[in-house]
């Protein structure tokens, strides 16, 4: 069966602490692997897509990659404002062309 | 550019009786897919249309149904309701199928 498992599930920051978020799947074809941030009673918001292995992405604090079985969200220097739940959702090849999401990382950053 | 609207925001409901909501997706675009989101289940995909047509389906029973206008507008129908469909289901529209999706604020539906 195809998974998405996401750790940890909630991750508590103090502001400055670098820190990394993981995104690991088991599924038979993957057609691009995507991070949104959501924030409470919001809709996700588009982080990035990774299509291939050795694939990087960066935007503010926020870097992607992605493997052949996992992707990092590396956070570098987090503020309070990136306090917010990261989901990792990944689009199969075989089968509905549906994002698959994680449970997501609740990510807590205090000041 | 406008993003996705969601309308209602807020339903309450109570068990038996039907609910359609609606998602205007982002100008241009032509593909809208469904997503409920519970606690326990988190995201689930619910269906997919592009052109008016329904592209693909989750594993949801046939009380869930939908359908894409013209205008690309779309609207879900969830008939004979029962407690467990109290979620957020979000909407979410992209250029076309593969293209990156591009979420609403989503409809927060409780069934009493």
């Amino acid at each position: 069966e195809d998974q998405v498992t996401q750790s940890p599930e909630a991750l508590r920051l103090q502001e400055g602490e670098s820190s990394s978020l993981n995104c690991s799947y088991t599924v038979s074809g993957l057609r691009g692997l995507f991070w949104y941030r959501q924030d409470p009673g919001k809709g996700p918001e588009f982080l990035f897509t990774l299509y291939s292995a050795g694939e990087e992405k960066e935007k503010e604090r926020l870097k992607a990659t992605l493997t052949k079985k996992e992707s990092f969200l590396h956070i570098t220097a987090p503020k309070p404002e990136d306090s917010a739940t990261y989901l990792c959702a990944v689009r199969l090849i075989q089968g509905a062309q549906k994002l698959v999401f994680g449970q997501g990382t609740r990510l807590t950053i205090n000041p | 550019k406008a993003g996705v609207t969601q309308t209602p925001r807020y339903l309450i409901k109570t068990r038996g009786q039907q609910v359609t909501l609606s998602c205007s997706p982002i100008s241009g675009h032509r593909s809208v897919s469904w997503y409920q989101q519970t606690p326990g289940q988190g995201l689930q995909f619910l269906f997919e249309y592009f052109s008016e047509t329904q592209r693909n389906k989750g594993n949801f029973p046939g009380r869930f149904s939908g359908r894409q206008f013209s205008n690309s507008r779309s609207e879900m129908n969830v008939s004979t309701l029962e407690l467990g469909d109290s979620a957020l289901y979000l909407c979410a529209s992209s250029l076309y199928p593969l293209d990156t999706q591009y979420f609403g604020p989503g409809t927060r539906l409780t069934v009493l």
